[in-house]
C-alpha cells in the first residue's frame, strides 16, 4: 500500500503525559499537512510543511504542540503535557509537487491517529 | 473569517438521488472540494471544482457551484448503500492565502436505506 500511513492508529494516555505521532506521506510528496478532527466536526488545519520547512501554523497549535519533518519525508507531531481537550483524531495528509501552472492541489489523507486523554 | 456550513443529516432510499448542500463565506475561495469519510477511516477526495466553473460531472457525481450565493452542492445519482458515510465540503484559497490549507464544513451524514 503506497498511501499515507500514520502510527499509532490509537493512543490512550493520561493527562499530563507526552505523546508523539508519526506520519509517512506518499513517496515524493513534498507537502505534508496535519489536521485535528473532534467528534462531529470537520478537520481543522494545524500546520503544514513544504519539504522540511514548516510554512504555516494555526493558532490552534499551542506551544504544547510541536511538529517536525527533519528530512522532508516523514513527520512527527508531539503533544506535551496532554490535556483532556486534546482528545481527537489527528489526521495527516500529503500532496504532490504541482505540475505546470495549475494551482489545484489534491491532499491525500491517512487513516488518522485517535487520541484519548484520560 | 472563513466558514463552511453544511446540513447535518440526509436520509435517502437506495436508488434515489442524494443532494448534499454546502455554503461558504470566503468569496475568494478558489477551489471547492467534496471529501467522503467512512467510519474510523481517513478522508477520501471525491471531486473538486475550480471557482470559474459552475458545474462538474464525474460518473455518478455532479457538483454545482453558485458563486453569487456561495453555494455548492453534490448530487449522487443512483445512491447505493455503500455511499453511506459523512461527506465534507472544503475550500481553499491558495492565491489569496498563499496556503493550500483546507477549511472544512462539519460534515453531512448520509444514510442510505435499502
Amino acid at each position: 500500500d503506497t498511501g499515507v500511513s500514520q502510527d499509532p492508529r490509537h493512543k490512550i494516555t493520561k493527562r499530563g503525559q507526552n505523546v508523539t505521532f508519526r506520519c509517512d506521506p506518499i513517496s515524493e510528496h513534498n507537502r505534508l499537512y496535519w489536521y485535528r478532527q473532534t467528534l462531529g466536526q470537520g478537520p481543522e488545519f494545524l500546520t503544514y510543511f513544504q519539504n522540511e520547512a514548516q510554512l504555516e501554523k494555526s493558532r490552534l497549535l499551542s506551544d504544547r504542540f510541536s511538529a517536525e519533518r527533519p528530512k522532508g519525508s516523514f513527520s512527527t507531531l508531539e503533544i506535551q503535557r496532554t490535556e483532556q481537550g486534546d482528545s481527537a483524531m489527528y489526521l495527516c495528509a500529503s500532496s504532490p509537487r504541482q505540475r505546470g501552472t495549475e494551482n489545484q492541489e489534491t491532499q491525500y489523507f491517512g487513516p488518522g491517529t485517535r487520541l484519548l486523554v484520560l | 473569517g472563513e466558514d463552511v456550513e453544511q446540513s447535518l443529516f440526509l436520509s435517502v432510499r437506495e436508488g434515489d438521488s442524494s443532494v448534499i448542500n454546502c455554503t461558504y463565506t470566503d468569496s475568494s475561495s478558489t477551489y471547492l472540494y467534496w471529501y467522503k469519510q467512512e467510519p474510523g477511516a481517513g478522508l477520501q477526495l471525491l471531486t473538486y471544482i475550480f471557482s470559474n466553473m459552475d458545474m462538474k460531472q464525474d460518473q455518478r457525481l455532479t457538483v454545482l457551484l453558485n458563486k453569487k450565493d456561495k453555494h455548492l452542492s453534490l448530487r449522487i445519482a443512483d445512491t447505493q448503500t455503500g455511499d453511506s458515510a459523512i461527506y465534507f465540503c472544503a475550500e481553499s484559497n491558495p492565491f489569496g492565502d498563499s496556503s493550500y490549507k483546507l477549511i472544512f464544513g462539519s460534515g453531512t451524514r448520509l444514510l442510505v436505506r435499502p
